[in-house]
């Protein structure tokens, strides 16, 4: 089974689009990340939810809205999309510890 | 390849040997480090990880070794072998409260291994 699932694998879409990103995690752990990696492969965290509650917001536009409806699940939607939000997006969960990725969405904005 | 243009430091090893794969890290209240590794198309992959009252920590293959003083850490790989190769990333936390945990990541070294 896979501990933490993301859906879809790949996005390409235009600019101006409103696009979601969605995540799971079956190892039952509190907190859920979003991550961004760039071209040149740096990972930077953007959100963080703890038992469905924000709790790390790194400065990203407010065109970036995670939601979380329970705490296996964050999802990330992304309003007015720009080409400089061509990365891929990584969720990723923990229990006090370690962090757990998912596979990544590869966004790709035209 | 996917490397091209990425600029990380890169390691190139004969199957085999040991690879050690270093990092600096930035912050001296930083009590918890991670190395993971990451395949080409796929997420990071926890391998191995070390709290700061440790000064070494050995997993399958794998041994992180953490020097506070100067705050280095490295990762080493021993009989490396092809499916090793991978981008290594190390990652410094610093406990904000309760279960917060906030990574930092560093750049990446990218590791081949020559068969």
């Amino acid at each position: 089974d896979t501990a933490v699932s993301q859906t879809p694998k790949y996005l390409v879409t235009q600019m101006g689009n409103d696009k979601s990103i969605k995540c799971e995690q079956n190892l039952g752990h509190d907190t859920m990340y979003w991550y961004k990696q760039d071209s040149k492969k740096f990972l930077k965290i953007m959100f963080s939810y703890n038992n469905k509650e924000l709790i790390i917001n790194e400065t990203v536009p407010n065109r970036f809205s995670p939601k979380s409806p329970d705490k296996a699940h964050l999802n990330l939607h992304i309003n007015s999309l720009e080409l400089g939000d061509s990365a891929v997006y990584f969720c990723a969960s923990s229990q006090a510890g370690a962090q757990y990725f998912g596979p990544g969405t590869r966004l790709t904005v035209t | 390849g996917e490397s091209v243009g990425l600029h990380l430091p890169t390691l190139s090893v004969q199957e085999g040997d040991n690879s050690i794969i270093n990092c600096a890290y930035s912050n001296s209240a930083s009590d918890y480090f991670i190395w993971y590794k990451q395949e080409s198309g796929k997420g990071p992959q926890f391998i191995i990880d070390i709290r700061s009252n440790m000064d070494k920590r050995q997993g399958q293959r794998v041994t992180v070794l953490l020097n506070k003083t100067v705050k280095h850490l490295s990762l080493q790989i021993a009989a490396t072998q092809p499916g090793d190769s991978a981008v290594y990333f190390c990652a410094e936390n610093i406990v904000s409260g309760g279960s917060n945990y906030k990574l930092t990541f560093g750049k990446g070294t990218l590791l081949t291994v020559n068969p």
